[in-house]
């Protein structure tokens, strides 16, 4: 039942900002959208939500479109530290559980 | 402020045998989440604790059990260990209740190898 759609991979250059797509075109209105990433073997790490309003913190930008079937997450200047597995998660905001799809895989080149 | 911690890091089990995973919560946080991540996959939720209770559970069968202290660590316990349960488990906490943030912040996970 999965309720967003990623590229299952893409490549971006260091230094570059790297805009990773979302579909959720099934989203509802008390749905958030969470993203998260997950380097090779270790946990899942939370990078930023949002609900309708784009937002932004030290990790990344999040921009939703005004529909709501979609968004993008923008790591203004990639690393190679960024290399990682991207998960784009729909939620409602009291729910008790995450439900992870396949992600995309980000790989940042020298 | 601590983060998630979990232990051990790696566990080999052989197929019937019992395992016990620990999971610390991160300072501030009453509520603990346990997923498993097979290989190549994605996190699979299998049950939430909150106030010592499951909260929740997703498509686990009973051999997986769990327990919350009051100190709001957690236990994650699978009976009867089959091959398939070979995976990286994950602990991740929350914040729930009147001051919620529910922000699920995930520890390193443990290793489980079953032979």
């Amino acid at each position: 039942d999965a309720k967003t759609t990623q590229p299952p991979s893409m490549d971006c250059a260091e230094g570059r900002a790297a805009n990773l797509p979302c579909n959720h075109s099934t989203i509802s209105g008390n749905e958030y959208v969470y993203w998260y990433r997950q380097i090779h073997s270790q946990g899942p790490q939370y990078i930023i939500h949002g609900l309708k309003n784009n937002e932004t913190n030290e990790m990344a930008s999040l921009i939703i479109t005004e529909d709501r079937k979609s968004s993008t997450l923008i790591l203004p200047h990639a690393t190679l530290r960024d290399t990682a597995v991207y998960y784009c998660i729909v939620r409602v905001r009291n729910d008790y559980k995450l439900s992870f799809g396949a992600g995309t895989t980000v790989t940042v080149r020298a | 402020e601590t983060g998630v911690t979990q232990s051990p890091t790696h566990l080999i089990k052989t197929r019937g045998q019992q395992v016990t995973l620990r999971c610390s919560s991160q300072s501030g946080h009453n509520t603990v989440s346990w997923y498993q991540q097979a290989l190549g996959q994605g996190p699979q939720f299998i049950f939430q604790y909150y106030r010592e209770e499951e909260n929740g559970r997703g498509n686990f069968p009973p051999r997986f059990s769990g327990l919350q202290f009051p100190n709001y660590s957690s236990e994650l316990n699978v009976n009867a260990l089959e091959l398939d349960d070979s995976a990286l488990y994950l602990c991740a906490s929350s914040l729930e209740g009147a001051a919620r943030t529910d922000t699920q912040y995930f520890g390193p996970g443990t290793r489980l190898t079953v032979l």
